[in-house]
């Protein structure tokens, strides 16, 4: 699976949008860019995942370069419970197996 | 709230016990997925269920094992307990399907090893 690079840390003021940068320049054709996050010790969360168009739901955007070398996830109006670690994970699903490989992620501190 | 729970919430042992963690996924999901999060090692992938069978393995020690019963819940077993073994242990499951299916995480047990 390709290595992917987020920034250790990031912080957004209340109310704005986040934009969390991912750069997986290794990406193969058949991998996924996937984003889950995790606030303060509990299980992860899934966010969102897309292939090479911008994908959009209830929670986030994904903005997926042409090349798909990198990534942003963009949470529209960040709020103090958006503080949390932010993974981004690439991942073949053609291998018949969905275990996922979390990497260091971005800790992304809302501040008021 | 998930849909996956995980038992107990906390574990406190001593070096060289075992210890079984327990896992029952959403209903309908197949898939179950084992994670151990440390603190120096991060998020790892140990292993992986599916309708009863092992479908992939990730980090697992030889001291550890895990097994899905036909009611689909799962267990994992840490042996020999060490003070590294201190951790998260988070269990997952995913809905059966081809391609690429979310997981939803459970609260995770808290091993602590003394």
């Amino acid at each position: 699976d390709a290595k992917t690079t987020q920034p250790t840390s990031m912080d957004c003021a209340e109310g704005r949008a986040a934009n969390l940068p991912c750069n997986h320049s290794t990406i193969s054709g058949n991998e996924y860019v996937y984003w889950y996050r995790q606030i303060h010790s509990q299980g992860p969360q899934y966010i969102i995942h897309g292939l090479k168009n911008n994908e959009t739901n209830e929670m986030a955007s994904l903005i997926i370069t042409e090349d798909r070398k990198s990534s942003t996830l963009i949470l529209p109006h960040a709020t103090l419970r958006d503080t949390a670690v932010y993974y981004c994970i690439v991942r073949d699903t053609k291998t018949g197996a969905n275990n996922l490989f979390f990497g260091t992620g971005t800790r992304l501190t809302v501040i008021p | 709230d998930s849909g996956v729970t995980q038992t107990p919430k906390h574990l406190i042992t001593a070096t060289g016990q075992r210890v079984t963690l327990r896992c029952s996924p959403r209903s309908g999901d197949l898939s179950v997925y084992w994670y151990q999060q440390s603190l120096d090692q991060g998020l790892q992938f140990l292993i992986q269920y599916y309708n009863g069978e092992e479908r992939a393995k990730g980090n697992i020690l030889e001291r550890f094992s895990a097994q899905q019963f036909p009611d689909l819940h799962s267990e994992l077993n840490l042996s020999s307990l060490e003070l590294g073994d201190s951790a998260l242990y988070f269990c997952a499951s995913s809905a059966p399907g081809l391609g690429y299916n979310e997981q939803f995480f459970g609260p995770g047990t808290r091993l602590t090893v003394l």
